[in-house]
C-alpha cells in the first residue's frame, strides 16, 4: 500500500511569489492535516481536513489556505511569500477524523523562500 | 491552550545505554499522548500512544505511561541502538473535535554512538 505522497519534495521561491503543495493521502484516507516544521517554531498545525470540509485551522494568517478533493487529495497554497515561510511542510493522513485513526505523514516539501 | 514540553537534546548516548526523553503537558480535559520519530530527511512515523491516565504505549523496545498526576509521558528504552538514532517528539490531541489536530514538543535529538 503506498503511503502518503507529497508534491514537489522541493521547492524554491522568492518573495511575493505564491505557491501551491499537493498531498496524496493513504488510499481509502478521508482525512488530511497539514503542519509546518521550522527550526524555530517547531511543528505547528495549519489545517485539518475531512471529506472535503475543513474541521480545524491553526494559527496562521489568512496567506495560508488548502483545499480537499472528492478523491481526498488536498493542496495548500501560499500567498505573498515571505522569507519567514522557509519550512518543511508536512502532510499527514487517516482513516477518518477519529482519536484512533493514526496520522500517517509524508515525508515532506521543503520549501525555500529567496 | 494546550502545550507539550520535553527535554531539549542532543542527548547523546553509547549503544546498548538506556534511553529516557521526558514529556510533560498541560491540557483542559483529557488529552491522548503520543511519541513520533523522525528519522533524517523522512516525515514523522508514530512510535507510540496512549489514549487514558495509566495507559502504557509501547513500540519497537520503546515504553511510555501516561501520567496524569504529573501531566507526563516519558519515553523509555532499555538498550538502544545506533538505529535508535533520530529526532523524537512527544505530541498530543485535544478536545474531541479536534483529533487531527497534534500538538507537539520541541523535539528530542538523540544520537547513539557505537
Amino acid at each position: 500500500k503506498a503511503g502518503v505522497t507529497q508534491t514537489p519534495r522541493y521547492l524554491i521561491k522568492t518573495r511575493g511569489q505564491q505557491v501551491t503543495l499537493s498531498c496524496s493521502p493513504i488510499s481509502g484516507h478521508r482525512s488530511v492535516s497539514w503542519y509546518q516544521q521550522t527550526p524555530g517554531q517547531g511543528l505547528q498545525f495549519l489545517f485539518e481536513y475531512f471529506s472535503e470540509t475543513q474541521r480545524n485551522k491553526g494559527n496562521f494568517p489568512g496567506r495560508f489556505s488548502g483545499r480537499q478533493f472528492s478523491n481526498s487529495r488536498s493542496e495548500m497554497n501560499v500567498s505573498t511569500l515571505e522569507l519567514g515561510d522557509s519550512a518543511l511542510y508536512l502532510c499527514a493522513s487517516s482513516l477518518a477524523a477519529g482519536l484512533l485513526n493514526e496520522q500517517f505523514f509524508g515525508p515532506g516539501t521543503r520549501l525555500t523562500v529567496l | 491552550g494546550n502545550s507539550v514540553t520535553q527535554m531539549e537534546g542532543p542527548v547523546t548516548l553509547s549503544e546498548e545505554a538506556f534511553l529516557t526523553i521526558n514529556c510533560t503537558y498541560t491540557a483542559t480535559g483529557y488529552p491522548s499522548l503520543f511519541w513520533y520519530v523522525q528519522y533524517p530527511g523522512e516525515g514523522l512515523q508514530l512510535l507510540l500512544k496512549a489514549t487514558k491516565a495509566d495507559d502504557k504505549g509501547s513500540n519497537k523496545g520503546f515504553e511510555a505511561t501516561y501520567r496524569k498526576e504529573t501531566t507526563s509521558f516519558h519515553l523509555e528504552k532499555g538498550s538502544v541502538q545506533v538505529s535508535d538514532s533520530a529526532v523524537y517528539f512527544c505530541a498530543l490531541s485535544g478536545e474531541t473535535d479536534s483529533w487531527g489536530k497534534l500538538q507537539f514538543g520541541a523535539g528530542t535529538q538523540v544520537v547513539v554512538t557505537p
